[in-house]
Order: structure tokens, then C-alpha cells, then sequence
């Protein structure tokens, strides 16, 4: 079974643009989760999606979007970069039922904004 | 509300030597717990997880954990230290009660010397 994916794996933008990250679950799951990793910050919750709806929202401007498809595939949109938004931003997809909530991360995406 | 503390930044063993990775945690409701480590340059991958089955947990790569309800924490333990355990080491905790927002600690990160 193939893991979870992340495309593309390196950005560079610049403050003021815009930029989406994409995402595919393992087959079969439902529920696709993004985090931003920091080193000051460490690993943050951004927002969790299920069945194409958000169902958790992490402390993160409205600069930060997300959506989810009917194949369960997930973007992340950043709207007017910061230099504050250079992360590594890494998805993590799971059945997300309440009893198995093991999240399966897939490589990330390390955006750098100059 | 929910919170982990992963009480060293970094820790130093010998190869062969035991490992010990100390997490504390802080929950309004049963918790579930999870330890994932993650390789420079790789996404997170789950070594165990505690779910309210049996409290010492196993994990991959002789890795495991003991849930001590009474002084709230979940420390991970390896008899014996490799080279290629050398990596960061993430505690985490989810609560439930609705929320499935899981919490991470800032990390710990294992060096082990030949």
C-alpha cells in the first residue's frame, strides 16, 4: 500500500505570494491533518479534513486554507507569505474513526520564503 | 485541555547502552498517547501508541512504553541503543472528547555515540 504524498517536496516564494501544497491520504482513509514544523515553534497543528469537511482547526491566521476532495486528496493554500511562514509543512493522513487515530506523515513540503 | 512536556531536549547514550525518553503528559479525559520518531529529512513514523488497552506498550525497532496513570506519563525505553536510532523523537497526546487535536512535545533528540 502506498504511503501518504506530498507534492512538491521543495518551494521557494516570496513574501506577498501565494502558494498550495498538495497532499494524497493512504487509500482508504478518510481523514487528512497538515501541521507546520518550526525549529522555534516545534510541530503545530493547522487543520484536520473528513469526508471533504474541516472537521479540527488549529491557532493559525485565515492566511492559512485547506480543502479537501471526494478522493480524500488535500491542498493547503498560504495566502501573502511571511518570512514567518518558512516550515516544513507535513500531512499526516488516518481512517479517522474514534478508535484509530494513527496518523501515517507523509515526507513534507519545505517552503522557504525569501 | 491538554498539554505534553517532553522533559530533555537531547539526550546522549552509547551504542548498546539503554535508552530513556521521558514524556509527561496533561489530560482532561482518557488519553490516547502516541510516540512517532522522525529521521532528518523524513516525515514522522509511528514507533507505539497507548489507546487504554495494556499499559506497557511495543512498538517497532524494540522500542516501548509504560502509561503510569498516577504520575502522568509515558516514557519510552530501549534495552539497547543503534546507530540508527540517532533521530527526533515526538511524544504526543490526543484526549478525545471530541477534540482529536493532537498535541506534540517540542521533541527530544537522540544522539548515540559508537
Amino acid at each position: 500500500k502506498a504511503g501518504v504524498t506530498q507534492t512538491p517536496r521543495y518551494l521557494i516564494k516570496t513574501r506577498g505570494q501565494q502558494v498550495t501544497l498538495s497532499c494524497s491520504p493512504i487509500s482508504g482513509h478518510r481523514s487528512v491533518s497538515w501541521y507546520q514544523q518550526t525549529p522555534g515553534q516545534g510541530l503545530q497543528f493547522l487543520f484536520e479534513y473528513f469526508s471533504e469537511t474541516q472537521r479540527n482547526k488549529g491557532n493559525f491566521p485565515g492566511r492559512f486554507s485547506g480543502r479537501q476532495f471526494s478522493n480524500s486528496r488535500s491542498e493547503m493554500n498560504v495566502s501573502t507569505l511571511e518570512l514567518g511562514d518558512s516550515a516544513l509543512y507535513l500531512c499526516a493522513s488516518s481512517l479517522g474513526d474514534r478508535d484509530h487515530y494513527e496518523q501515517f506523515f507523509g515526507p513534507g513540503t519545505r517552503l522557504t520564503v525569501l | 485541555a491538554q498539554s505534553v512536556t517532553q522533559l530533555d531536549s537531547h539526550v546522549s547514550v552509547s551504542e548498546g547502552t539503554p535508552v530513556l525518553l521521558r514524556c509527561n503528559y496533561s489530560s482532561s479525559y482518557s488519553p490516547s498517547l502516541f510516540w512517532y520518531v522522525q529521521h532528518p529529512n523524513k516525515g514522522l513514523q509511528l514507533l507505539l501508541k497507548y489507546t487504554s488497552a495494556a499499559t506497557l506498550v511495543k512498538g517497532i525497532n524494540g522500542f516501548e512504553a509504560e502509561f503510569k496513570k498516577s504520575e502522568t506519563s509515558f516514557h519510552l525505553t530501549k534495552p539497547s541503543a543503534h546507530m540508527s536510532d540517532a533521530a527526533e523523537y515526538f511524544c504526543v497526546v490526543s484526549e478525545g472528547g471530541g477534540s482529536y487535536i493532537p498535541t506534540f512535545g517540542r521533541g527530544t533528540s537522540l544522539i548515540v555515540h559508537p
